[in-house]
């Protein structure tokens, strides 16, 4: 049963537009959200992060939103730029037995910026 | 201030062998996660150590062991292998007691089971 759920496996835009990646789950003891990019070769690099009692984080290029009552975030990237081609994971953290801080990953989708 | 590193890098071993995959957390962090992702998967829960013990284990059996050491660092022990142990093994290191408790990742160690 997956508990996070990534369903678009690609994404394709042109430099310049906006990127949005969707993120479903399903378990409501999720207390924090993040986004991790992943080029070939390379482990997963933390992206941006938001709180379940949050409904928007932004960092720079980088905004994620959250929508609790559909179990939905989405991550946004204005400007799209070449360099932001990669897999990007939506990874869910649990905190399981009061100390054990889990996360629980999607599938990915990979995101191509075209010149 | 140093990165999570992991080695090596890949590793190639038999069906019924064992194999060790060491991890260097990052400066200042307490806690380590290990994740094993297979070909066009996310990266699924292992287990994590803090302190030195084990703090809490995915869906995993018992052949799939671990130790934390008091400088931090970790070791990922599988015996037995298999066929389907065949993935990318990642590492990842946080703080405890952070608010967010991000984790950060290393490169990872490509793991073929022969």
């Amino acid at each position: 049963d997956q508990q996070v759920k990534q369903n678009s496996p690609s994404l394709s835009v042109q430099e310049g537009r906006i990127s949005i990646l969707n993120c479903d789950y399903t378990n409501s003891m999720f207390d924090y959200f993040l986004w991790y990019k992943k080029y070939p070769a390379e482990g997963p690099t933390f992206l941006i992060s938001i709180s379940s009692i949050k409904d928007k984080n932004e960092d720079g290029r980088f905004t994620v939103f959250l929508n609790k009552s559909a179990k939905h975030l989405s991550l946004h990237i204005v400007p799209s730029q070449p360099g932001d081609s990669a897999v990007y994971f939506c990874a869910a953290r649990e905190v399981s037995g009061g100390s054990n801080y889990k996360l629980t990953f999607g599938k990915g989708t990979l995101l191509t910026v075209n010149p | 201030e140093t990165g999570v590193t992991q080695s090596p890098t890949h590793l190639i071993k038999t069906r019924g062998q064992q194999v060790t995959l060491r991890c260097s957390s990052q400066s200042g962090h307490n806690t380590v996660s290990w994740y094993q992702q297979a070909l066009g998967q996310g990266p699924q829960f292992i287990f994590q150590y803090y302190r030195e013990e084990e703090n809490g284990r995915g869906n995993f059996p018992p052949r799939f062991s671990g130790l934390q050491f008091p400088n931090y660092s970790s070791e990922l022990n599988v015996n037995a292998l298999e066929l389907d142990d065949s993935a990318l093994y990642l590492c990842a290191s946080s703080l405890r007691g952070q608010v967010s408790d991000t984790q950060y990742f290393g490169p990872g160690t490509r793991l073929t089971v022969l």
